[in-house]
């Protein structure tokens, strides 16, 4: 059983598109994250949600819309794509807030846009 | 403000070789730290963590890391390397007060090759 998941796994898109990735997690967990991934492998978090109310929004732009129909998902849309958007998009899940938690990742979703 | 710095962009270990893949951290308050491990093309994976207690923490794989308060480090390491061992490895901080916000805050990652 996988635990997080995301879908697509690869999105190739052009410059101006709309897109979106979802994410869902099967383990109950509370709290869940995106985290964007740059070529350099560097990992950044972008957006919390805990029980489907936002808790962490770091300076993203604000074409990067998170959207958490209930506590098991959390899809991202993106509007206006731009080519600095490429990146691995990682989901994860945690049972809480407690920063004690160990975080569950996501298989990744590769964006490239052209 | 938390932070966490891997010096080493790559370290290289023979087979059957102990290895050390270093991290150290700044937190305001005491640190909730974290090691994953990332295979090519996959997602993060959760290895150990301190939080309280031992020192000496013991995590998957035969891992394991030592918290250092006095250095503000928490190194990992492994008796004996195994090929299957190479992957990208993360350390993580969060501060236990809270302090700012929720999330973890990751180092840029350590590449670990381990030769045949």
């Amino acid at each position: 059983d996988t635990a997080v998941s995301q879908t697509p796994k690869y999105l190739v898109t052009q410059m101006g598109n709309d897109k979106s990735i979802k994410c869902e997690q099967n383990l109950g967990h509370d709290t869940m994250y995106w985290y964007k991934q740059d070529s350099k492998k560097f990992l950044k978090i972008m957006f919390s949600y805990n029980n489907k109310e936002l808790i962490i929004n770091e300076t993203v732009p604000n074409r990067f819309s998170p959207k958490s129909p209930d506590k098991a998902h959390l899809n991202l849309h993106i509007n206006s794509l731009e080519l600095g958007d490429s990146a691995v998009y990682f989901c994860a899940s945690s049972p809480g807030t407690s920063g004690y938690n160990e975080q569950f990742f996501g298989p990744g979703t590769r964006l490239t846009v052209l | 403000a938390q932070s966490v710095a891997q010096p080493e962009d790559q370290v290289n270990v023979a087979e059957g070789n102990p290895l050390t893949v270093k991290c150290t951290y700044s937190v305001s308050g005491n640190p909730y730290l974290f090691w994953y491990v990332q295979y090519p093309n996959r997602g993060l994976q959760f290895l150990l963590k301190y939080i309280t207690g031992d020192n000496l923490v013991k995590g998957s794989y035969g891992f394991e890391a030592e918290f250092n308060k006095s250095q503000t480090s928490f190194h990992l390491k492994k008796p004996s390397a195994l090929v299957s061992d190479s992957a990208l490895y993360f350390c993580a901080v969060r501060d236990s007060s809270g302090a700012g916000s929720y999330q973890l805050t990751f180092g840029k990652g350590t590449k670990l090759s381990v030769i045949p």
